[in-house]
């Protein structure tokens, strides 16, 4: 499968531990992008990358959150001391970002998502 | 106000019939993505557009950049269309996402 993999699934953990997901793109894109999701809403935009350099971060990105793409190929997003409102589903996307002919292409590929849960 | 609006919130049809989901955004966009996120959380692009319209399939999707609004529209739908569609329009390299629709299609 080539697609965009995500790893662990699901993730039970206790308030106050630190967490790391991992995200490995499409191996030839160059953009990364992390967004979390609650139940019932539309992802929401936390950070992404081009290649190794983080690009934006999202005013939802507390310091207790970190993301890294070290080579420009897998990312990991980490959260430190967890609360029971980071809670969540955590989407890793990717995509080739090409401009033709005055135009972007930013198409992007979803993983199946990391499935938190804070007790 | 929300930069995305999305109408209607719930959706359910017979099979067979026709449907539409707007959309309908206040920001500046590149383009403006369409997706699909069925239960369990797997989300596939659908469509990408910065203009006009695109046909994949059974799928129709439009864009008027002036009016700032899109939509989805499902001919013959059937029910395993049945998932929640999400716009997005794209602003500066990200993507703002509205709330979704869900749509339930009855056999």
């Amino acid at each position: 499968d080539t697609g965009v993999s995500q790893d662990p699934r699901h993730k039970i953990t206790k308030r106050g531990q630190n967490v790391t997901f991992r995200c490995d793109p499409i191996s030839e894109h160059n953009r990364l992008y992390w967004y979390r999701q609650t139940l019932g809403q539309g992802p929401e935009f936390l950070t992404y990358f081009q290649n190794e350099a983080q690009l934006e971060k999202s005013r939802l990105l507390s310091d207790r959150f970190s993301a890294e793409r070290p080579k420009g190929s897998f990312s990991t997003l980490e959260i430190q001391r967890t609360e029971q409102g980071d809670s969540a589903m955590y989407l890793c996307a990717s995509s080739l970002r090409a401009s033709w002919e005055g135009s972007s292409y930013n198409e992007q590929f979803f993983g199946p998502g990391t499935r938190l849960t804070v007790l | 106000k929300n930069e995305v609006e999305q109408s209607p919130q719930n959706l359910t049809a017979q099979e067979g019939e026709f449907i539409t989901i707007n959309c309908s955004y206040s920001v500046g966009i590149s383009a403006l993505h369409w997706l699909q996120q069925h239960p369990g959380g797997g989300i596939v692009s659908l469509f990408m557009l910065s203009s006009g319209k695109k046909k994949h399939g059974r799928l129709i999707a439009t864009i008027n950049i002036q009016e700032k609004h899109s939509s989805l529209h499902i001919t013959a739908s059937h029910p395993r269309d049945s998932a929640v569609y999400i716009c997005a329009p794209e602003g500066t390299d990200k993507l703002i996402f509205g709330t979704g629709t869900r749509l339930q299609v009855f056999p």
